[in-house]
């Protein structure tokens, strides 16, 4: 079956480094979306990329989709204590269904 | 703004019992999903259903069954708990987005069962 892998598990950075997390897949995908989780809470959609090699921003966040569909990553410069979560990548694996990725846990220090 | 919820935040249930989880969505949604999260295994699906009682199996059916008898409630049922089942279930829903070309799911706050 489909398999998704994010790199890496875990990240701490000091408050204003950048920081990425990468999400790779053994199939070609449609689409693939993205959620944050702070600590204690339930994930929550941030962005869904369709065409190959697209690149969205949102303010200090950057998400891309690889040229061959098969990999997306998710860039956040200069972080703040606010970033602080479980990062998702869920890729379209159905008409309704996205499996979930392992996820990234990010901690910045301040 | 949508609202998904879910009847406990936390429950403790013997080996054997049959437990019940439930969730509800306020916005009409079509398509309703349960998850499982435990530490480095990230979300995974056990059942979603796309409409009035229609369900299909997840990656992790084995165990679990559902029920879905209105469009605003969709059950998880375990039919005889066990300690492997200890875990945060999650519940979601989703809507085709216009404004992002997608079906984004919106997530109730999670039930963490305990089975002893």
């Amino acid at each position: 079956g489909q398999q998704v892998m994010q790199i890496p598990q875990y990240q701490h950075v000091q408050e204003g480094e950048d920081f990425t997390t990468y999400c790779n897949s053994s199939t070609t995908l449609s689409n693939i979306q993205w959620y944050k989780q702070r600590p204690g809470g339930h994930p929550v959609f941030l962005i869904q990329l369709v065409k190959s090699g697209e690149v969205k921003k949102q303010k200090r966040l950057t998400f891309q989709f690889g040229e061959a569909k098969k990999n997306s990553s998710l860039h956040i410069t200069a972080t703040q204590t606010t970033d602080v979560g479980t990062y998702f990548c869920a890729p379209h694996t159905g008409t309704y269904k996205y499996i979930f990725g392992t996820g990234t846990r990010l901690k910045v220090l301040a | 703004d949508v609202k998904v919820t879910q009847s406990s935040r936390y429950l403790v249930k013997r080996t054997g019992e049959k437990v019940f989880l439930e969730c509800v969505q306020d916005m009409d949604h079509e398509n309703m999903f349960w998850y499982r999260q435990d530490p480095g295994l990230g979300l995974r699906l056990i059942y979603f259903s796309y409409d009035v009682k229609m369900k299909e199996k997840g990656d992790i059916p084995e165990g679990y069954s559902v029920s879905r008898e209105k469009k605003e409630r969709f059950s998880l049922i375990l039919e005889s708990a066990s300690t492997n089942q200890t875990s945060m279930y999650l519940c979601a829903s989703s809507l085709w987005s216009i404004a992002q070309s997608s079906y984004e799911q919106y997530f109730g706050p999670g039930t963490r069962l305990t089975v002893t």
